[in-house]
């Protein structure tokens, strides 16, 4: 089945810690995103990639860092800078933000707690 | 001024009725619009996509988009109480190369 694999699903993270949140897809997708989204709030980008081994910074990028080394793959970093981590991070996934019919799927969630 | 603005909500709409949706946008280079429904506590899900000047429909959704006046909605006809949920705008455009989405209006549709 086509589709866009986030894990873990819940994360758990001490203070000072860093912790990678996995985002893998099989649509052939050259475009990746990551979101956050905070409790009654809305979308937040954090970082996005056009392309494998190019990314860019989104809105909220402070604390955390990614790669894309594969086309595929589109790992998100949250690191001990990031002060306030507890939220649900959205990957998501489109065919080219410069063609038509780009809509972005996503996958299912990771919802990391500080603890 | 915020890139894309929805009105948080709630919208309350009693079941049969049309729910209507509104979303503005700050920048007039915008290409493509989109509207996503979430659940609570579940990943959004893509019902519309709308390119053009004009309505589209799908089913019972209806999406409108205004480019000269830089607004994009959504109308739910024959609302269900299944349509509760909240429904984000987004939109991309080619000046900034990513999507970007609205807070998004809660949805409630009652017996």
């Amino acid at each position: 089945d086509g589709g866009i694999t986030q894990s873990p699903k819940y994360l758990f993270r001490k203070e000072g810690q860093n912790v990678t949140l996995s985002c893998e897809q099989n649509l052939n997708h050259d475009a990746m995103y990551w979101y956050r989204q905070d409790p009654g709030q809305g979308l937040r980008l954090i970082y996005y990639s056009q392309i494998v081994n190019d990314f860019q910074k989104g809105d909220i990028a402070e604390g955390y860092s990614v790669s894309r080394e594969k086309k595929e793959s589109f790992p998100l970093t949250v690191t001990s800078a990031q002060k306030n981590p507890t939220a649900f991070y959205l990957c998501a996934s489109s065919i080219s933000w410069r063609q038509r019919n780009t809509e972005a799927f996503f996958g299912q969630g990771t919802r990391l707690t500080v603890v | 001024q915020k890139e894309v603005e929805q009105n948080s909500g709630p919208l309350s709409v009693p079941e049969g009725a049309i729910a209507s949706l509104n979303c503005t946008y700050s920048d007039r280079g915008s290409q493509s619009f989109f509207w996503y429904r979430q659940y609570s506590g579940k990943s959004p899900e893509l019902i519309m996509s709308i390119y053009s000047n004009g309505d589209k429909e799908d089913g019972r959704f209806t999406a409108q988009l205004n480019k000269a006046s830089q607004y994009v909605s959504l109308l739910i006809r024959d609302s269900q109480p299944s349509d509760s949920a909240t429904y984000l705008c987004a939109v991309g455009s080619y000046n900034t190369d990513k999507l970007i989405f609205g807070t998004g209006t809660r949805l409630q549709v009652f017996p």
